[in-house]
């Protein structure tokens, strides 16, 4: 149980469009999805909490106009990156919190590997 | 279907105490093996592992991969009540990371 999946798994894009990622959880409803980006060697950096049905809470320092969140439904949160440039290129994961109480409330997805040309 | 499993999924101990934290896995094409700590927001890096029997050190604690039995071991010694975290294992298997469901540690003082 308390499966989290994100599609794609890679994507490659040129410098300038948008990428859509899609965090879902398969197997249990959450009503909060976060996303991180992680640098190699690194922790993962919390960028935005999304709630279902409601305006994502972004973290200092991350562009909520360029990072657009949107979570439409208790088991998709989606993360766009607007105008993707090479910095933008990344790891990019999501988790979600499971509504019933468990161990661990907070399971991750696989990740998106974003390459940015 | 790859997975990673850890163990044990709670574990209280006493301040001092050292615990061993476990992680298996069973994936197609390993190429590391990551452990985290989670206090609030976002999980912390501890250790990258992709060598069989090299420990990794760092204060008071420590990992080793066992890459024949296909497991991971994360141990802390004289425990201290910071360290009270969920503990997380992730492996990356074709540059995608399977993780495990994590074990949550309490430490009393």
């Amino acid at each position: 149980g308390a499966v989290v999946s994100q599609h794609p798994s890679w994507v490659i894009c040129k410098s300038g469009t948008s990428v859509k990622i899609e965090c879902r959880s398969l197997d249990f409803q959450a009503t909060t999805m976060f996303w991180y980006r992680q640098f190699p060697k690194q922790s993962l950096m919390l960028m935005a909490t999304s709630n279902e049905g409601s305006k994502a809470t972004y973290e200092q320092g991350v562009e909520k106009d360029k990072f657009l969140i949107n979570h439409a439904s208790l088991t998709l949160s989606t993360l766009t990156v607007t105008s993707a440039h090479p910095e933008d290129s990344s790891f990019y994961i999501c988790s979600a919190r499971v509504l019933a109480g468990a161990h661990n409330e907070q399971f991750f997805g696989p990740g998106t590997r974003l390459t940015v040309l | 279907e790859d997975k990673v499993v850890q163990s044990p999924l709670s574990l209280v101990v006493h301040e001092g105490d050292t615990v061993t934290l476990n992680c298996s896995y069973e994936v197609t094409n390993f190429r590391s093996l990551l452990w985290y700590k989670q206090e609030k927001k976002a999980p912390t890096f501890l250790f990258m592992l992709t060598s069989s029997g090299i420990e990794k050190k760092s204060g008071r604690l420590s990992s080793i991969l066992d890459k024949k039995e296909l497991f991971s071991i994360l141990n802390i010694t004289a425990t201290q009540t910071g360290d009270s975290a969920v503990y997380l294992c992730a492996v990356d298997s074709n540059y995608q990371l399977i993780w495990g469901a994590g074990t949550k540690l309490i430490i009393k003082p």
